[in-house]
């Protein structure tokens, strides 16, 4: 069964870059179709989508954050990573990756990393 | 954008009721294939149902769904303890993914 763990700094600064990684075990993110996901959750809040890597490599992202956001994969680690420039308060979340199973006109979620919470604070 | 507005905010309910989550989108959605979740404390969402009305592995049959072009219910019957949590609903938005903002579901 495949695994998802995210890393990456817990505090960041006003302004600066957040950068997380989320490694992948027990299956390659070259292989399949997959769309490989970044989410977060304010706390206290719903879950909002960020971007994705599909496994062909084509990426998306929220058009609201899409100025700011990265996301890369790196099959030879089997990572997928996210960057998030020009940081503010409002990014203060838990982030979490996961798996999107294409299903029909979308896709679902059915491995999650467990979550790390960033904190953007000088 | 497409927003998905979820009702109620909060339930509680006694263990052996049965409960409903609604889900309404702002505008008609791409698809009929809503995706239900479960989230508990400190912990990622479990996927519960995706689709028109398919359970995930593992998901019991007390949980079920049904959708349309702008809305989706997910009922719980026979509510356990277990069941305490958050759901949550998510649809195909186009450009994004949206999720709804969650209804919170209390056992008393």
């Amino acid at each position: 069964q495949v695994q998802l763990q995210e890393s990456g700094p817990g505090l960041v600064k006003p302004s600066q870059t957040l950068s997380l990684t989320c490694t992948v075990s027990g299956g390659s993110i070259g292989s399949g179709s997959f769309f490989w996901t970044w989410m977060r959750q304010p706390a206290g809040k719903g879950l909002e989508w960020i971007g994705r890597v599909y496994t062909s490599g084509s990426i998306k992202s929220h058009p609201s954050l899409k100025s700011r956001v990265t996301i890369s994969f790196d099959k030879s680690k089997n990572q997928f990573s996210l960057e998030l420039t020009s940081v503010t308060a409002a990014d203060t979340a838990v982030y979490f990756c996961a798996r999107g199973m294409p299903y029909g006109g979308t896709y679902y979620f059915d491995s999650w990393g467990q979550g790390t919470l960033v904190t953007v604070s000088s | 954008e497409i927003v998905l507005t979820q009702s109620p905010g909060t339930l509680s309910l006694s263990p052996g009721e049965r409960v409903t989550l609604s889900c309404r989108a702002s505008q008609s959605v791409y698809s009929s294939d809503w995706v239900w979740y479960q989230q508990k404390p400190g912990q990622a969402p479990r996927v519960l149902t995706y689709g028109p009305s398919n359970r995930a592995a593992g998901i019991p049959d007390r949980f079920s769904a049904s959708g349309s072009a702008t809305d989706s219910t997910l009922t719980i019957d026979r509510l356990e303890p277990g069941d305490c949590g958050i759901y949550h609903c998510q649809q195909e938005g186009g450009s994004s993914l949206p999720f709804g903002g969650g209804t919170r579901v209390e056992i008393k």
